[in-house]
């Protein structure tokens, strides 16, 4: 079946603008993660979605970040007035359910992002 | 805070090679411990996972150990090749209703012909 998929791979944007990163998760898939991975830096958690719901989201650096998740499935994170640190690989994960400590993450191939 | 530490940071092995990757954690209350293969460009592909009850799990050439006291865990490689050059993470899921993954920084692996 198909995996995590996410969108666009690849985004170069001007310090200052906001970009938008779209993840579709496996379908069914009712955990939903999104991680950074920065030059240098392990990959790091953002945040979490049970559903559409928010219960963690103790990863975001700052304000500037948002992210949401609508019919259980897609999930959109948002970068404003970006800066050139938020330049990384963003991950998403899902996973079947939120509870086994049996089940893996599948992740997606990322989006790359590179603020000038 | 749980902190994952990976040694070492870069290996490069004839093919061929046993070769062992380590990681270790400093909080030991954790769920499971993964390991994961990262290829350029690309997502997480995941390799192993163990259970905050075992000691170890097999796949293929691929083992990996898990000692949940002391904090650490061992991935074993056997007759190294090629394709199996890649960037190798370790992961741990604490506790928590969650299961977010905290990783280490990674090892590179580099199998040369």
């Amino acid at each position: 079946g198909a995996g995590v998929s996410q969108s666009p791979s690849n985004k170069v944007t001007e310090k200052g603008k906001d970009v938008e990163l779209r993840c579709d998760p496996i379908s069914g898939h009712t955990a939903l993660y999104w991680y950074r991975q920065s030059l240098g830096q392990g990959l790091e958690f953002l945040i979490y979605f049970q559903g559409n719901s928010a219960p963690d989201k103790s990863g975001l650096p700052s304000d500037r970040f948002s992210a949401e998740r609508t019919g259980g499935s897609v999930s959109t994170l948002t970068i404003q007035r970006t800066q050139q640190e938020d330049s990384a690989v963003y991950l998403c994960a899902s996973r079947p359910r939120s509870g086994g400590n049996q089940e893996t993450q599948y992740f997606g191939p990322g989006t790359r992002l590179l603020v000038l | 805070k749980q902190e994952v530490t990976q040694i070492p940071a870069a290996l490069s092995v004839p093919e061929g090679e046993n070769l062992v990757l380590n990681c270790s954690f400093t909080d030991s209350a954790i769920y499971n411990l993964q390991w994961f293969r990262q290829d350029p460009g690309k997502g997480l592909t995941s390799l192993l996972l163990i259970q905050s009850s075992q000691r170890e799990q097999t796949s293929g050439r691929l083992n990996a150990s898990l000692d949940k006291s002391s904090g650490r865990s061992t991935l074993y490689i056997a007759a190294s090749q090629p394709g199996d050059s890649a960037t190798y993470l370790c992961a741990v899921i604490g506790g928590g209703s969650n299961y977010k993954l905290t990783f280490g920084k990674g090892t590179l692996l580099t199998v040369n012909p």
